[in-house]
């Protein structure tokens, strides 16, 4: 079945640091990937849509300077978190879709957890 | 995109058949419902996916009714492993909205 991997599985950083997190789909080809947040006891938020050779496509409210998102071939996506904050500390992970059509689902990674001291 | 609501949690007893309905009653024509669940920590997994009437894999199963404003995951004889959160998404493949889920607690 269609695996996508992300990496680190966890990660704590300082205080205005950067952290970069990979996603990669393992054994297919994506040309779309997604990127969410998800806090403790809350469900997933869409953060941006990853397009490998455009840019990102940012929800509301999420900035883009600072969640910097590469889509470069089509089996990675990193998203950067610059300049984090404490704030930022929360369960990051990726998707992706294996299939054009409209019913191919999504296929997530494990997450990355991530701590801002 | 169609919004869905489920149940927040649901209790069951090991061995038993649980059924985690969820409403989409803005549902377009062209969007399938699929289900994943997801355990603490991990991303979710897919479950199983259907446009209409049921559809059964080895995990579970998916009753959906001829209006297709809501569906029903069935998952037999549940085990302590099946405690998880269980979402429904319905929607445009290029964006998917979670909704709150389902914690499905597994009691012994």
């Amino acid at each position: 079945g269609a695996v996508v991997s992300q990496h680190p599985s966890w990660v704590i950083c300082k205080s205005g640091t950067s952290v970069k997190i990979e996603c990669r789909s393992l054994d297919f080809q994506a040309t779309t990937m997604f990127w969410y947040r998800q806090f403790p006891k809350q469900s997933l938020m869409l953060m941006a849509t990853s397009n490998e050779g455009s840019k990102a496509t940012y929800e509301q409210g999420v900035e883009k300077d600072k969640f910097l998102i590469n889509h470069a071939s089509l089996t990675l996506s990193t998203l950067t978190v610059t300049s984090a904050h404490p704030e930022d500390s929360s369960f990051y992970i990726c998707s992706a879709k294996q299939g054009a059509d409209r019913e191919s689902p999504l296929h997530f990674g494990n997450g990355t957890r991530l701590t801002v001291t | 995109l169609a919004k869905t609501t489920q149940p927040i949690s649901m209790d069951s007893y090991e061995g038993q058949e649980v059924n985690i309905t969820c409403s989409h009653n803005n549902i377009a024509t062209n969007d399938y419902i699929t289900w994943y669940q997801q355990f603490p920590s991990q991303g979710p997994r897919f479950i199983i996916q259907g446009y209409k009437t049921k559809v059964t894999n080895e995990v579970a199963s998916l009753f959906i009714p001829a209006d297709r404003k809501s569906s029903t995951l069935s998952l037999p004889r549940v085990s302590l492993s099946d405690t998880a959160v269980y979402y429904c998404l319905v929607g445009e493949y290029q964006k998917v909205t979670f909704g709150t889920g389902t914690k499905l607690q597994v009691i012994p």
